[in-house]
């Protein structure tokens, strides 16, 4: 069985600070790892995934995240925080192998402070 | 990319009534995916639902609860039968593209059962 773990319920951050939105995942085959972030009253929206290739992967929005295969992570990571940014975050995962269903993690809130 | 459409975007229903959510895709697809997301949690998966054929439900999810329909690869509907206060969440439609891409979904129906 897969899983994925935020372990985070909230992050704080100072506007213009970095921030990291922790993530770890437990999946029997290679990984599909994905974020989205949910502002409210919307549904959720992509913002990056990691497929194969270059562990650090670029999104949108200016995030960025590093697939860590020894660690199992693929912590979110933004260098400088927004305002704007302030939102629920998910991480989420599934099997390569053939078609599995997405699970996603319990989610994070981000709060970035003025 | 593709852009998904609910329908309605919210509702109030009184205790024992259905409801049936629309999702409108502007693209074809093969898999679409029925998701509950209740106050302040993640999201669970109710059932995938393919063109032509029944839809799958996941443990704790039942058929004469929330009958699905696929009618085409663009089209798909949900419904909350003999609703309870309990049923009270935000339900998301949500398509996947192709293979290793990531879901893409609807900004979701905000449902309140009086």
């Amino acid at each position: 069985a897969q899983s994925v773990a935020q372990p985070e319920d909230q992050v704080n951050v100072a506007e213009g600070n970095p921030l990291t939105v922790k993530c770890t995942y437990s999946v029997s085959g290679n990984p599909y790892l994905f974020w989205y972030v949910q502002y409210p009253n919307r549904g959720l929206q992509f913002l990056l995934k990691y497929i194969t290739g270059d562990n650090l992967v670029k999104g949108s929005y200016g995030f960025e995240a590093e697939f860590n295969k020894s660690q199992t992570s693929f912590h979110l990571k933004k260098p400088s925080a927004l305002v704007s940014d302030s939102a629920l975050y998910f991480c989420a995962v599934r099997d390569a192998g053939g078609y599995q269903k997405v699970t996603f993690g319990t989610g994070t809130k981000l709060q970035v402070i003025p | 990319s593709a852009v998904i459409s609910q329908k309605p975007s919210r509702d109030i229903c009184q205790r024992g009534t259905s409801l049936t959510i629309q999702c409108q895709v502007d693209s074809q697809v093969t898999m679409m995916f029925w998701y509950r997301q209740q106050p302040g949690q993640s999201l669970t998966l109710i059932a995938t639902a393919n063109q032509g054929s029944e839809a799958t439900y996941e443990s704790g999810f039942v058929i004469d609860k929330f009958p699905i329909s696929r009618p085409n690869l663009t089209f798909s509907t949900l419904t909350v039968s003999n609703m309870s206060p309990e049923d009270s969440s935000i339900y998301l439609c949500s398509v996947t593209p192709g293979q290793g891409q990531p879901q893409h979904f609807g900004d979701g129906t905000r449902l309140s059962i009086l």
